[in-house]
């Protein structure tokens, strides 16, 4: 039964490497999210999606990009990844117009070496 | 979006209602109030929200108080399994994407 699938539960990286995320979800939601999640922070807002191909930066979109060209996939990309990306990344969607819960994936654990 | 309070950590007996608290004094008439949870090494997990009226589900009670300054998610029957950090989390209804601020949250320990 899941509806929010993350490519990879853990991954390891090297410094300025280029690393991509992906997530797909089955529910046809228009909208979907990227967070990272890091101790006493809580979870802080990267991008997120509301049509295929339109994103909007969210509170720490630096050193980040994304890609939506299809309506399920919503990838994150890390230009040239850093030590201080290291983190958990969730993604996330939820229906358009209304003021229903989001739907999270269960996360990627990168850590950049 | 409207700021939330909650305390860092709370216990329950296992089998007993778990109580956990929210302060939203800040919150604007449009606003809800959503509650999600996250267990250990997963991604949240939407519980249940409301606007004014109180809500129940399969999962939880939420209960908002008449000014709408604070409300209370209730776990009926507390189990281990519900051990997790619980999130308060005020937004508008919006019709593009809802950009949710998770703060962090009340750590709540089921106690066997």
């Amino acid at each position: 039964d899941v509806k929010v699938t993350q490519s990879s539960r853990y991954l390891v990286k090297r410094t300025g490497e280029k690393v991509f995320l992906e997530c797909v979800q089955d529910m046809d939601h228009e909208n979907m999210f990227w967070y990272r999640q890091d101790p006493g922070l809580g979870l802080r807002l990267i991008y997120f999606s509301y049509d295929v191909k339109m994103k909007e930066k969210g509170d720490i979109p630096e050193g980040y990009s994304v890609s939506r060209e299809k309506k399920e996939r919503f990838s994150l990309i890390l230009e040239s990844a850093s030590t201080n990306q290291t983190s958990m990344y969730l993604c996330a969607s939820s229906v358009a117009g209304g003021p229903g819960g989001y739907t999270f994936g269960s996360g990627t654990r990168l850590t950049v070496v | 979006d409207a700021k939330t309070t909650q305390p860092p950590s709370m216990d329950c007996a296992e089998g007993r209602a778990a109580n956990l608290p929210c302060n939203h004094s800040t919150i604007s008439g449009n606003e809800y109030v959503y509650w999600y949870r996250q267990i250990h090494s997963q991604g949240p997990q939407y519980i249940i929200h409301g606007l004014k009226n109180n809500e129940t589900n399969e999962m939880a009670s939420l209960i908002i108080t008449e000014d709408r300054k604070s409300s209370t998610l209730i776990l009926p029957h507390a189990t281990l399994r519900d051990t997790a950090v619980y999130y308060c989390i005020v937004t508008m209804y919006q019709t593009g994407a809802n950009n949710l601020f998770f703060g962090t949250g009340t750590r709540l320990t089921v106690i066997p």
